[in-house]
């Protein structure tokens, strides 16, 4: 059972727009922490894909963005590619006694 | 370029030790604050334990008493040293570069390809 909430799968067709939530609580995201984004490719090591709710780092395309509010977060993709078929984890800092860094448990995002 | 390249893992029985490396290059490990995440087949990302650039360290309620994790600096190497190994500690091992932008924003900027850990008899 993940710490942060996220729904197990989401799919959209090349071109078009999807969101992936990402729920936490008054000890996280809640608390004032930010919310980091991961996208992992079938057989790969995650890579950073938003930092800092909305950042994107070098290389990573405008058509990602991330957003925060409350208790949770947003990951959008918009015009999808098949090439981002793949794993996508939201992670953020927590400050309960079983904390540090929680993650969601992780949606796949299927391009029909 | 940063680059992690782990190694160590492969198949342990129950009760058994093992201890995963990972070398940096292109940046200085102590410098940073350096983490272990830890993905058990089919299933998502767990944190497991961290080294800050001052030398502390903390571990997930899952491994604390088992695992330690270290660093050495003339190698530019951290390791995590895993003890009494159970089957549910079976997972790729991730070694991940700390960032931070501000104090409550922590996340991991450059990931190792990871290693396979196999706890089976």
């Amino acid at each position: 059972q993940s710490v942060l909430t996220q729904p197990p799968s989401v799919s959209g067709a090349p071109g078009q727009r999807v969101t992936i939530s990402c729920t936490g609580s008054s000890s996280n995201i809640g608390a004032g922490y930010d919310v980091h984004w991961y996208q992992q490719l079938p057989g790969t090591a995650p890579k950073l894909l938003i930092y800092g709710n909305s950042n994107r780092p070098s290389g990573v395309p405008d058509r990602f963005s991330g957003s925060k509010s409350g208790t949770s977060a947003s990951l959008a993709i918009t015009g999808l590619q098949a090439e981002d078929e793949a794993d996508y984890y939201c992670q953020s800092y927590d400050s309960s006694l079983s904390g540090f860094w929680v993650f969601g448990g992780g949606t796949k995002l299927t391009v029909l | 370029e940063v680059q992690l390249v782990e190694s160590g893992g492969g198949l342990i029985q129950p009760g058994g030790s093992l201890r995963l490396s990972c070398a940096a290059s292109g940046f200085t490990v102590s410098s940073n604050y350096m983490s272990w995440v830890r993905q058990a087949p089919g299933k998502g990302l767990e944190w497991v334990s961290v080294i800050y650039s001052g030398g502390s360290t903390y571990y997930a309620d899952s491994v604390k008493g088992r695992f330690t994790i270290s660093r050495d600096n003339s190698k530019n190497t951290l390791y995590l040293q895993m003890n009494s190994l159970r089957a549910e500690d079976t997972a790729v091992y991730y070694c991940a570069r700390g960032g931070r932008i501000t104090g409550t924003s922590d996340f991991f900027d450059y990931w190792g390809q990871g290693t396979l850990v196999t706890v089976s008899s």
